[in-house]
């Protein structure tokens, strides 16, 4: 299909492990996000890429997560030492990045997620 | 900090009823846009409202933008199965000049046959 896709759909560990999470972007989308959704919550911010960069990385946890987009399309988020505390389902949105004014949206269409349990 | 909340956190209705849920801030938003997940996938935008006090319809969807620009609700009318599950509402940050959106935490909503 045309959409999103994420892979793994699940992903169970055991504490302390490393963990890749892959997101495939809609073709020609420049603009790529990271969310970590928790039970009962709604999408969190984790990182944005604009082409092959990291333009912002503010919601990222801590040192242990870590994202690359290397071409400018697929992108890898990476968690080592993994803890339980890092269980939930990691979303994957992409969009074409317009320019435009400031009640301009460029929808973000979203991937189906991981779901990372950490045991 | 720009904080979205969103009540009922859960609604269980019986199909063919109306219901509205609502997504508040203290905070004043350009734009606010509800989305709806279903179990297992990601969600999906419904609407993008922009105006002080536009209402903009999707079928039996009516959607609501606040005067001033803080809240916005959400009517369902004549409920259906196919309407279960969680509604978020989001909106831009502010402090980004890219397509960052802040979401609330959510309405799941199950409306039962």
């Amino acid at each position: 299909g045309a959409g999103v896709s994420q892979t793994p759909s699940n992903k169970v560990t055991e504490k302390g492990k490393y963990v890749e999470l892959r997101c495939d972007p809609i073709s020609g989308h420049t603009a790529l996000y990271w969310y970590r959704q928790s039970l009962g919550q709604g999408p969190e911010f984790l990182i944005y890429f604009q082409g092959t960069g990291a333009a912002d990385d503010s919601g990222l946890p801590n040192d242990r997560f870590f994202a690359v987009r290397p071409e400018g399309s697929v992108s890898t988020l990476k968690i080592q030492r993994t803890e339980r505390g890092d269980s939930a389902v990691y979303l994957c949105a992409s969009s074409l990045r317009l320019a435009g004014g400031p009640t301009d949206y460029n929808e973000q269409f979203f991937g189906p997620g991981t779901r990372l349990t950490v045991l | 900090t720009q904080l979205l909340e969103q009540s009922p956190q859960f609604l269980s209705i019986q199909e063919g009823e109306n219901l509205t849920v609502y997504c508040n801030s203290s905070s004043v938003f350009s734009s606010l846009q509800w989305y709806r997940q279903e179990p297992g996938e990601g969600p999906v935008l419904l609407v993008t409202v922009v105006t002080g006090g536009e209402v903009k319809k999707l079928k039996r969807l009516t959607f609501q933008f606040g005067d001033a620009r803080k809240d916005s609700s959400l009517h369902i009318t004549a409920a259906q199965p196919g309407d279960t599950g969680l509604y978020l509402c989001a909106g831009p940050d502010k402090k980004t000049s890219y397509d960052k959106v802040i979401f609330g935490p959510g309405t799941s909503l199950s409306v039962i046959p």
